[in-house]
């Protein structure tokens, strides 16, 4: 299994961009890149899932380099309300023999006012 | 419905007690998984369940026994637990073992006094 390293926390304030970057050096083929969203006492909530290039739904982007090495989750616009735990993980979805889904350490956002 | 529900919220035990953690999903998914998570850690997989089988152990010590009685409930059972047990434990459902989308339910705070 991959592993993902990330930042241990970041600041930002609201109405800014942010990015968050995840480095996963030893990612393998069959490899997706998952990142999830999780607020203090409650289970960690899908954000969005890619494998390569651009991926864009309602609420982030994933930007994925060709090398897919690392990722970059970016958040436009936050809010007060996005200060949680943010979680990279990698792998291999496509299997139904394997599934295993392992968070890393996460990164802490704080958005101020 | 796109919740899983888990019960109870929280549970205090003693090491000497016996007691069950329930989760239940109507999403018709068909994988089921059990993490546990420590304070300002990220979750830790237990297990996964698949169509009603276990799929992955992730050695997790026997006084945790899960149990997937039909495709919409997963229990765990506990017994003889340790005071370094007591964590949240997340249920989470996807559609298929594989999935990178896991739904999780709120936790289970478990203190084992």
């Amino acid at each position: 299994l991959a592993k993902t390293t990330q930042p241990i926390s970041m600041d930002s304030y609201e109405g800014q961009e942010v990015n968050i970057t995840c480095s996963h050096n030893n990612i393998a083929t069959n490899d997706y890149i998952t990142w999830y969203q999780q607020f203090p006492s409650q289970g960690p909530r899908f954000i969005i899932q890619g494998y390569k290039t651009k991926v864009t739904n309602e609420v982030a982007s994933l930007f994925i380099p060709a090398d897919r090495k690392s990722s970059t989750l970016s958040l436009p616009r936050v809010s007060l309300s996005d200060t949680a735990v943010y979680y990279c993980l990698v792998g291999d979805i496509g299997s139904s023999n394997t599934g295993k889904l392992i968070f890393g350490q996460g990164t802490t956002l704080q958005v101020k006012p | 419905d796109t919740e899983v529900t888990q019960t109870p919220k929280h549970l205090v035990m003693g090491m000497t007690n016996k007691k069950s953690l329930k989760c239940e999903q109507h999403m018709g998914h068909r994988a089921m998984y059990w993490y546990k998570q420590k304070a300002k850690k990220p979750p830790e997989l237990m297990f996964v369940y698949s169509y009603e089988k276990l799929s992955i152990n992730e050695s997790v010590p026997s006084r945790f026994s899960p149990e997937c009685p039909n495709s919409s409930l997963l229990n765990l059972h506990l017994h003889a637990l340790q005071p370094e047990d007591s964590a949240l434990y997340l249920c989470a459902s996807s559609p298929y073992q594989g999935s990178g989308e896991l739904f999780f339910g709120e936790g289970s705070r478990l203190t084992v006094l």
